[in-house]
C-alpha cells in the first residue's frame, strides 16, 4: 500500500540555520506529494505541493522537489526562523485522487534565536 | 466564518459522559474526515465521509460515532470514554474531483481530555 517515511523529530536548528527535513514514499501510479504544517495550537496548513515528477513546490521561503526517482520530496528553508517552529507532515495523494491523503508522522522542528 | 471550524475549542469530560464534537465547513467540500492526534500516533485517520456517506472506519471503537447530516457538517458523538482517548481531534475537509490531486483543510481542533 501507500505510505510515507520521514526523518524523526525533534529537530532544532538556530535562527538563520538550513533547514531538511527528509520524506521519501511508496506509492503505486503517480501520486501527488505535499507539505502540511502544524503551528502550536492548531491545525494543520496546507505549506506546499507538487503534482508530477520534477515539480517544484515552494512557499513561504519553503521548497520541496517532486524526486521520481529516489521517490523524494525533501523539505528545505534557506534560512530558518523563530516563527518556523511547528510540526511538519509530508503527505500523498494516490493518483486516483479519491482516497484519503497518507500522512508521515510528522517531524518537530524548534528554532532558536 | 470561513474554513473549517470546530467546536468546542476545549472539552474535558468524565468517563460516564455523553457529549458531542461538531466541525463545519464553509468551502463548498463534498468529503469530511475525523482524525485523531495523540502523542503516542501523530495522526490517525478515524472516519470518512464521501458525500455524507461514511466510506472508511478504521477500527474505530463503537464509543465514538460519526454523523454526517449534510455536506457541511460533521459530528463526533463521544459515550464512556477511556482516559487514553484524550487528544487533539481534527476535523478536515476536501474537495473530490476524480482523479485530480486535492487538499485536505483542517479545523484547528478540539483538545479532549477525558478524566
Amino acid at each position: 500500500g501507500n505510505s510515507v517515511t520521514q526523518m524523526e523529530g525533534p529537530v532544532t536548528l538556530s535562527e538563520e540555520a538550513f533547514l531538511t527535513i527528509n520524506c521519501t514514499y511508496t506509492a503505486t501510479g503517480y501520486p501527488s506529494l505535499f507539505w502540511y504544517v502544524q503551528y502550536p495550537g492548531e491545525g494543520l496548513q496546507l505549506l506546499l505541493k507538487a503534482t508530477k515528477a520534477d515539480d517544484k513546490g515552494s512557499n513561504k521561503g519553503f521548497e520541496a522537489t517532486y524526486r521520481k526517482e529516489t521517490t523524494s520530496f525533501h523539505l528545505e528553508k534557506g534560512s530558518v526562523q523563530v516563527s518556523d517552529s511547528a510540526v511538519y507532515f509530508c503527505a500523498l495523494s494516490a493518483s486516483s485522487g479519491n482516497t484519503p491523503l497518507v500522512f508521515g508522522k510528522g517531524t518537530r522542528l524548534s528554532v532558536i534565536a | 466564518e470561513t474554513g473549517v471550524t470546530q467546536t468546542p475549542r476545549h472539552l474535558v469530560m468524565g468517563m460516564t459522559n455523553k457529549k458531542s464534537l461538531k466541525c463545519e465547513q464553509h468551502l463548498g467540500h463534498n468529503a469530511m474526515y475525523w482524525y485523531k492526534q495523540s502523542a503516542k500516533k501523530p495522526l490517525e485517520l478515524m472516519f470518512v465521509y464521501n458525500f455524507k456517506e461514511q466510506t472508511e472506519n478504521n477500527s474505530v471503537p463503537s464509543r465514538f460515532s460519526p454523523e454526517c447530516p449534510n455536506s457541511s457538517h460533521l459530528f463526533l458523538h463521544l459515550h464512556t470514554l477511556q482516559p487514553e482517548d484524550s487528544a487533539l481531534y481534527l476535523c478536515a475537509s476536501s474537495q473530490l474531483r476524480g482523479g485530480d490531486p486535492y487538499e485536505q483543510y483542517f479545523g484547528p481542533g478540539t483538545r479532549l481530555t477525558v478524566t
